[in-house]
């Protein structure tokens, strides 16, 4: 069966270390992104990516770094700068961008820093 | 302004009652429209897209107003295991933009 994939689902760390969470997809789409929710607040994107080799800031990007070196792969890493990393992270994927095709989206991963 | 708002909630009501959700968007140019259902602690997952004409799936309607730049999301019959948060998305110049969601509790 064809989705996304990501690892682990739940995380703990502690301050100033930091931590990457894998993003696998197996749907041929070209565009993948990385959101975070907080309790009681929607979903804010923190990067995209159109194309292998190739990704955009979203509006939190700020203590996070994304690669995106394979179609089906799109890690983020959490890093000792972000400030607030408690939360939930989702990972998903679209078509492309082009096609305005609905978001699939991974059963996210938790991360709680101690 | 943001670019998608849902009234938040929460919404109880019995077995068997119509709910029905609003969500207004701020830009004309946006292309496509969403509702998701995300349950507690789970991801998001599409539950229909929005036409314009307007779209049925069994107990969902969805239907868009460009014109005034709402999408709303009737659900008839209520069962217990629609409970849950709904999502309106939208998304604008390739770009989703997300409400915060409005929580929906089905009361036997």
């Amino acid at each position: 069966d064809g989705g996304i994939t990501q690892s682990p689902k739940y995380l703990f760390r502690k301050e100033g270390q930091n931590v990457t969470l894998s993003c696998e997809q197996n749907l041929n789409h070209d565009a993948m992104y990385w959101y975070r929710q907080d309790p009681g607040q929607g979903l804010r994107l923190i990067y995209y990516s159109q194309i292998v080799n190739d990704f955009q800031k979203g509006d939190i990007a700020e203590g996070y770094s994304v690669s995106r070196e394979k179609k089906e792969s799109f890690p983020l890493t959490v890093t000792s700068a972000q400030k607030n990393p408690t939360a939930f992270y989702l990972c998903a994927s679209s078509i492309d961008r082009l096609r305005t095709g609905e978001l699939f989206f991974g059963e996210g991963s938790r991360l709680t820093v101690l | 302004r943001k670019e998608v708002e849902q009234d938040p909630g929460p919404f109880n009501v019995p077995e068997g009652a119509t709910v029905a959700f609003n969500c207004t968007y701020s830009n004309s140019a946006s292309q496509s429209f969403f509702w998701y259902r995300q349950d507690c602690r789970k991801e998001p997952k599409l539950l229909m897209s929005v036409y314009s004409s307007g779209n049925e799936d069994g107990r969902f309607t969805a239907q868009l107003n460009r014109a005034s730049q709402y999408i709303s999301l009737l659900i008839r019959d209520s069962k217990l295991s629609d409970s849950a948060t709904y999502l309106c998305v939208v998304n604008t110049r390739n770009q989703f933009y997300f409400g915060t969601g409005t929580s929906l509790t089905v009361i036997p």
